[in-house]
């Protein structure tokens, strides 16, 4: 099984909302990935998590909260987001060795929309 | 992070061999050089990864030279369905994809 699933597919939530993004894999790898892109643009990465640690935070704003409860999910918590957050979320995993890092698995992505 | 610049877009046609360079004259002793492929409202899908001369796989052909300051991706007979964006990237920081603007594949028949 090399798909890593994401949940939901599209969601779209007012600047008061909370909600949760729900990424999960079955490869046995043990580090995961959060990514945003807005349109026409390359993804950008947000968090790293290796072996359910938190290892790299890109500087993202606190309304965006991640959590690894197991080595298989990956979840991102928003709260009181804003209208620019809106994007394609996109989860990935990989092994997490020096080279094995830059072979990522992607999800489908989430559609979020912020209004 | 070592800096890549490839072509903003390439068109082709099916059957055709089509080939993106990418430069990256900054690129560190222990990076690796690694290609995505992206079609739209979809998560980056791995294509290949080397560190020196040619890496082939039942996708594509990856080509680097000695002094590694470039890559090139081959994709061989090119049908409609690849036409997608393919991204160059480098590796310098521990799981960090910094993933450049990409270049847009068009394939026609």
């Amino acid at each position: 099984d090399t798909e890593v699933t994401q949940t939901p597919k599209h969601l779209v939530m007012g600047m008061t909302n909370k909600k949760s993004l729900k990424c999960e894999q079955h490869m046995g790898h043990r580090a995961m990935y959060w990514y945003k892109q807005k349109a026409k643009k390359p993804p950008e990465l947000m968090f790293v998590y290796s072996y359910e640690k938190l290892s790299i935070n890109e500087s993202v704003p606190s309304r965006f909260s991640p959590e690894c409860p197991n080595s298989s999910l990956l979840n991102l918590h928003l709260h009181a987001l804003q209208p620019e957050d809106s994007a394609l979320y996109l989860c990935a995993s990989s092994q997490p060795t020096r080279g094995s890092s830059y072979e990522q698995y992607f999800g489908p992505g989430t559609r979020l929309t912020v209004t | 992070l070592a800096k890549t610049t490839q072509p903003i877009s390439m068109d082709s046609y099916e059957g055709q061999e089509v080939n993106i360079t990418c430069s990256h004259n900054n690129i560190a002793t222990n990076d690796y050089i690694t290609w995505y492929q992206q079609f739209p409202s979809q998560g980056p899908r791995f294509i290949i990864q080397g560190y020196k001369t040619k890496v082939t796989n039942e996708v594509a052909s990856l080509f680097i030279p000695a002094d590694r300051k470039s890559s090139t991706l081959s994709l061989p007979r090119v049908s409609l369905s690849d036409t997608a964006v393919y991204y160059c990237l480098v590796g310098d920081i521990f799981y960090k994809l910094s993933f450049g603007a990409g270049t847009t594949v068009t394939v026609r028949a």
